[in-house]
């Protein structure tokens, strides 16, 4: 089975932008999670979705969103970058009792 | 609300020791405890859980873990390190299956020869 794949893998961006970002789970899997990891906050839950639903939510604030379609394939958008947005964004999906990692989307925003 | 604590941002070994990885967490109701690697540019990978079945959970690598209730413990161990080992370790709990992971904050594992 292929894993999680997450395009891009780079991304840099200018505050005040915006980006999305895409995940192909697992073929089977219904619930893809959204992290963000950066050094001084580590591993921080942002979303995740399952049968195209918005299961959980973390503290994020409204710019951060996300969806997933019909194929389980999810996308996150963050809308009005700000500098503390750069980070390394990774994407879960679920099978029972494990998640399965994807490399991640490095987001740089200056 | 579930935590978790590592203790130790950084954990150094030399080759063929002993490798420790504390974790410790707090949850409300039975957990599931996980233990995930990350080499450097690369995203997570599941090293082994415990999802209340065995008390002593083996993974892939060598690497083991016990859990112990009394002591809200699942320290990571792997009897002789190796340089491959060197990478950062994450403890991580969830309170169902797939649900929302809850990360503790890492612990670098350094391996000198």
């Amino acid at each position: 089975k292929a894993g999680v794949t997450q395009t891009p893998r780079y991304l840099i961006k200018t505050r005040g932008q915006q980006v999305t970002l895409s995940c192909s789970p697992i073929s089977g899997h219904r619930s893809v999670s959204w992290y963000q990891q950066t050094p001084g906050q580590g591993l921080q839950f942002l979303f995740e979705y399952f049968s195209e639903t918005q299961r959980n939510k973390g503290n994020f604030p409204g710019r951060f969103s996300g969806r997933q379609f019909s194929n389980s394939r999810s996308e996150m958008n963050v809308s009005t970058l700000e500098l503390g947005d750069s980070a390394l964004y990774l994407c879960a999906s679920g099978d029972t009792y494990e998640q399965y990692f994807g490399p991640g989307t490095r987001l740089t925003v200056t | 609300a579930q935590s978790v604590t590592q203790l130790g941002s950084h954990v150094s070994v030399s080759e063929g020791a002993l490798v420790l990885l504390r974790c410790n967490y707090s949850s409300s109701v039975p957990p599931y405890l996980f233990w995930y690697v990350q080499y450097p540019n690369q995203g997570l990978q599941l090293l082994l859980k415990y999802t209340s079945a065995a008390t002593l959970v083996k993974g892939i690598n060598g690497f083991e873990a016990e859990f112990k209730k009394s002591e809200t413990s699942f320290h990571l161990t792997k009897p002789s390190a190796h340089m491959s080992d060197a990478a950062e370790y994450f403890c991580a709990v969830s309170d169902s299956g797939y649900s929302t992971l809850t990360f503790g904050k890492g612990t670098m594992l350094l391996v000198s020869p």
